[in-house]
């Protein structure tokens, strides 16, 4: 069957150390991926997103990296902040316009 | 307002009782979503609006019944609940069917 999202539960890293989320994807099909936080009584919100045809994208503070020959998606946080505490999960669209998202990584930010 | 919002952010209510959850999005999207997050479990998808045509039902029970007036708002109207349903409900929405969505803080429910 298809899977998405098999993050790890949880991340502690050190504050101004960076920090790397993992997802790992099985359908190959895949075309889009979106990153999202969500913080502790907060909805999801989107943080960086990345399609097929692309190896690396970046934003503030943010890079997203899909590596489609091992199915695999990573975040990668620089100079990982307090704020930056939260659950951190994946979503994939198949194709089919919907998302599929996975459980989720809880990251904590050691002071 | 900006973003997505929804109201209540809490809700009690007993089995018997019926009550709605209301989002309203103010980002011009034309498609709106209602999503059920319950602890250490994926989003569940129970939702799909696209120009205000429902276009999704993921095998939602009869108990929560959508309502989409306009492409700004969305309604879920809750009767006699389960335990079970106690979770917290998340409505989103996206430019179009497909694409980024983008969350309200969600409505968290208690079925007593």
């Amino acid at each position: 069957g298809e899977s998405v999202g098999l993050h790890l539960p949880t991340l502690s890293v050190q504050e101004g150390d960076n920090s790397i989320i993992n997802c790992a994807y099985s359908n190959s099909a895949s075309d889009y991926f979106i990153w999202y936080k969500q913080e502790s009584g907060k909805g999801p919100q989107f943080i960086i997103d990345i399609r097929s045809n692309m190896d690396k994208r970046q934003g503030q503070r943010v890079t997203v990296l899909l590596n489609k020959t091992v199915k695999h998606l990573s975040l990668q946080i620089a100079a990982t902040q307090p704020g930056d505490s939260a659950v951190y999960f994946c979503a994939e669209d198949f194709g089919n316009e919907k998302l599929t998202f996975g459980t989720g990584t809880r990251l904590t930010i050691i002071p | 307002e900006t973003g997505v919002t929804q109201t209540p952010r809490h809700l009690v209510m007993g089995m018997t009782n019926k009550k709605s959850l209301k989002c309203e999005q103010h980002l011009g999207h034309n498609a709106m979503y209602w999503y059920k997050q319950s602890a250490k479990k994926p989003l569940e998808l129970m939702f799909v609006y696209s120009l205000e045509e429902r276009v999704e039902n993921n095998s939602v029970p009869s108990r929560f019944s959508p309502e989409c007036p306009n492409s700004s708002h969305l309604f879920l109207h809750l009767h006699t609940l389960q335990p079970e349903d106690s979770a917290l409900y998340l409505c989103a929405s996206s430019q179009k069917k497909g694409g980024a969505q983008y969350f309200g803080p969600g409505t968290r429910l208690t079925v007593l």
